[in-house]
């Protein structure tokens, strides 16, 4: 199974801040990868497919990037509503498989 | 609009077998698509549970696979999870999603996802 390792596993900033995360891939997995935004209670949301597009909906101040092992979820610029945990999932091949998550907190 | 809603028992014992249903709205599951189930234990990470298409064929998680089953009925739109020999360890919520794929060079679906259903497995 492909293993996705998240760092930071949690992070404390401020709002205005840019952040970024980022996933790793124990093999390649082309672009094959999503990012999700969960808060407490929810279903998680999808905010970037295909590692690089951003889903209908959801504020410019986030992107993605990467391909082959190594990906990144930027938030250019931190508003309150985006304290919250965070997620990558590979669509490469099944096993599906998740990171281990990163926990955003509010400095 | 794809709209997804789990169902089921939300206290099962301990050695029994956990099923849930998870009810599709706003897109035939018939058309395409592998469906999936996704648990989160309580304070925990995401884990990937399995997914099917509408033709039956099935992936599973290696590390549950033994206790495992999922099903599909085109005919009422919602696919189905049976989950046997349930620990404690299998308290969760409880996802399903549409899982997605590559088709003609377009990354389709890994988008919509039911509220979530907690499972406490208990005596």
């Amino acid at each position: 199974a492909i293993q996705l390792t998240q760092s930071p596993s949690s992070l404390s900033a401020s709002v205005g801040d840019r952040v970024t995360i980022t996933c790793r891939a124990s093999q390649g997995i082309s672009s094959a990868l999503a990012w999700y935004q969960q808060k407490p209670g929810r279903a998680p949301k999808v905010l970037i497919r295909d590692a690089s597009n951003l889903e209908s909906g959801v504020p410019s101040r986030f992107s993605g990037s990467g391909s082959g092992t190594d990906f990144t979820l930027t938030i250019s610029s931190l508003q309150p509503e985006d304290f919250a945990a965070y997620y990558c999932q590979q669509f490469n091949s099944y096993p599906r498989t998740f990171g281990q998550g990163t926990k955003l907190e509010i400095k | 609009q794809v709209q997804l809603q789990e169902s089921g028992p939300g206290l099962v014992k301990p050695s029994e077998t956990l099923s849930l249903t998870c009810a599709v709205s706003g897109y035939p599951i018939s058309t395409g698509y592998f469906w999936g189930w996704v648990r989160q234990p309580p304070g925990k990470g995401l884990e990937w549970i399995g997914s099917i298409y509408q033709s039956g064929i099935t992936y599973y998680n290696p590390s549950l696979q033994s206790r495992v089953t999922l099903s599909v009925d085109t005919s009422k739109n919602q696919f189905s999870l049976k989950l046997s020999s349930v620990t404690a360890a299998d308290t969760a919520v409880y996802y399903c999603a549409r899982d997605g794929h590559y088709y003609d060079g377009r990354f389709l679906g890994g988008d919509y996802w039911g509220p979530g259903t907690l499972v406490t497995v208990s005596s």
